[in-house]
C-alpha cells in the first residue's frame, strides 16, 4: 500500500513554544490530507482537512490560529502548533487519500512541559 | 449526528479462539468503512476496507462484514494469536473519495497465550 511519513515521531517542548509536524505522502500525490488528534484512551478525532493550494477546513472547536496548516504541495502538509501548552499534549496523526483509500502516518507524540 | 460505536470496549480471550468485534454507525449512507489496528503508542495499520457496495472483505484470518441497512460491521478474527493483541478501530467515511473518517473508540483485544 501507499506510504505516508510523519516527522518528528516524538517531540518534547516547553510551554509557549511552537512545534511543526510534517506529513508526507511518499509514493503518491494527495490533494487532500487530514490531521487527527488522539488523547489517551480516546479515539482519533478529526482536527482539520488540508487541501493543496487552499486554506484548510477546521472542525468545530479547533482553533485555526493555534493549529496552522499548510499544504504547499501534493505530497506535503505541515501542522504547526503555535504557543503550545500542556493541554495540547497528544498524539497527532495525519492521513492522505489517493481517492480510494486513506493511508495514515505513524503519528507524532507531542509532550508539552 | 454521525457516530460510530464499538462493542466491547475491551476483550480478553485465550489463544486459538475465534472472536468477533462489533461496530455500529448511526447513518447508513456510508461511502466506505475501514478496520484498523493500533498498537500502543503507534500509528494505524489498515486491515480491511469495505466499499458501500460490498458485503464483506477477507484478508488471511480476518473477515469484515458490512450491513448498511442495520448500520453494522463486524470484524471476525479466526484462530487468535497473542500477536493479535492490539486496539482495533472501526472508521466510517461518509464524504466520498476525499472524505474524512469518523472513528469509533476501539476495542482493546488481549489474546492470552
Amino acid at each position: 500500500g501507499a506510504v505516508v511519513s510523519q516527522h518528528p515521531s516524538r517531540v518534547i517542548c516547553k510551554s509557549g513554544t511552537s512545534v511543526k509536524i510534517e506529513c508526507r505522502s511518499l509514493d503518491f500525490q494527495a490533494t487532500t490530507m487530514f490531521w487527527y488528534r488522539q488523547f489517551p484512551k480516546q479515539s482519533l478525532m478529526l482536527m482539520a482537512t488540508s487541501n493543496e493550494g487552499s486554506k484548510a477546513t477546521y472542525e468545530q472547536g479547533v482553533e485555526k490560529d493555534k493549529f496552522l496548516i499548510n499544504h504547499a504541495s501534493l505530497t506535503l502538509s505541515t501542522l504547526t502548533v503555535t504557543s503550545a501548552h500542556p493541554e495540547d499534549s497528544s498524539f497527532y496523526i495525519c492521513s492522505a487519500t489517493n481517492s480510494v483509500e486513506q493511508f495514515f502516518g505513524p503519528g507524532t507524540r507531542l509532550t508539552v512541559l | 449526528k454521525q457516530e460510530v460505536t464499538q462493542i466491547p470496549a475491551a476483550l480478553s480471550v485465550p489463544e486459538g479462539e475465534n472472536l468477533v468485534l462489533n461496530c455500529s454507525f448511526t447513518d447508513s449512507a456510508i461511502y466506505n468503512l475501514q478496520w484498523f489496528r493500533q498498537d500502543p503508542g503507534k500509528g494505524l495499520t489498515s486491515l480491511l476496507l469495505i466499499q458501500s457496495s460490498q458485503r464483506e472483505q477477507t484478508s488471511g484470518r480476518l473477515n469484515a462484514s458490512l450491513d448498511k441497512s442495520s448500520g453494522r460491521s463486524t470484524l471476525y478474527i479466526a484462530a487468535s494469536q497473542p500477536g493479535d493483541s492490539a486496539t482495533y478501530l472501526c472508521a466510517v467515511n461518509y464524504g466520498g473519495s476525499q472524505g474524512n473518517l469518523i472513528f469509533g473508540k476501539g476495542t482493546k483485544l488481549s489474546v492470552k497465550p
